[in-house]
């Protein structure tokens, strides 16, 4: 039973470029879960979304991120025009259901030049 | 919003000593989890408590729930090398649909 999968591991991008970050949930999962961490720091969260729904993105800056899980396919995390500020680790986590535990992906650590 | 606080933020210890980190918040929780992430990886859960009072054991660590669903703690007997990681607690509120985290423990065992 796979567990969360994210692609890319690193991720490496120049100011201006976009940034495409992909999680597959656990088999079963509808729930996905976006958070950042720098490092020595906890997990801020970012987005919550179920299939084709964003539940909840108030932890996502107003401009250049974008969040989507569509009915096919793994859930994106988009950042356009990337700035230094935006280097990071990016964790997913998937769940049932509302309100159940989260399981982690391995994140996707982005580097912007 | 709900805000957990988790202290100490930095432990360090000697291998064989005793801890225990501390996640408090001023909100009710329908329930709390406990992870626990390595440097380069992604966080890894170590257990849920969902019933005040409640006491879980997963080997040398010990987990409570406060009677109030309010605060949880975790006690490591015998410290390992092997323990060291970041320790975070998250917890479900009870109407909100995304889990709240803790910034986390660092903790260091040395050999």
């Amino acid at each position: 039973n796979a567990g969360v999968m994210q692609n890319p591991r690193h991720l490496v991008r120049r100011r201006g470029q976009e940034a495409r970050l992909r999680c597959s949930p656990m088999k079963g999962h509808s729930h996905v879960y976006w958070y950042r961490q720098l490092p020595e720091e906890g997990l801020k969260f970012m987005v919550y979304l179920q299939k084709e729904n964003i539940i909840d993105e108030s932890g996502m800056p107003k401009e250049r991120f974008s969040a989507e899980f569509p009915k096919e396919g793994p859930s994106i995390l988009r950042i356009q025009q990337v700035v230094r500020g935006d280097s990071a680790a990016y964790f997913c986590a998937s769940s049932p259901g509302q309100g159940h535990e989260q399981f982690f992906g391995p994140g996707t650590r982005l580097t912007v030049l | 919003t709900q805000l957990l606080e988790q202290s100490p933020q930095f432990l360090s210890i000697q291998e064989g000593e005793n801890l225990t980190v501390y996640c408090n918040s001023s909100s009710v929780f329908s329930s709390l989890q406990w992870y626990r992430q390595e440097p380069g990886e992604g966080p890894v859960l170590l257990v849920t408590v969902v019933t005040g009072g409640e006491v879980k054991k997963l080997k040398r660590l010990t987990f409570q729930f406060g009677d109030a669903r309010k605060d949880s703690s975790l006690h490591i007997t015998a410290a390992q090398p092997g323990d060291t990681g970041l320790y975070l607690c998250a917890g479900n509120g009870v109407y909100a649909g995304k889990s709240t985290f803790g910034d986390g423990t660092t903790l260091t065992v040395k050999p």
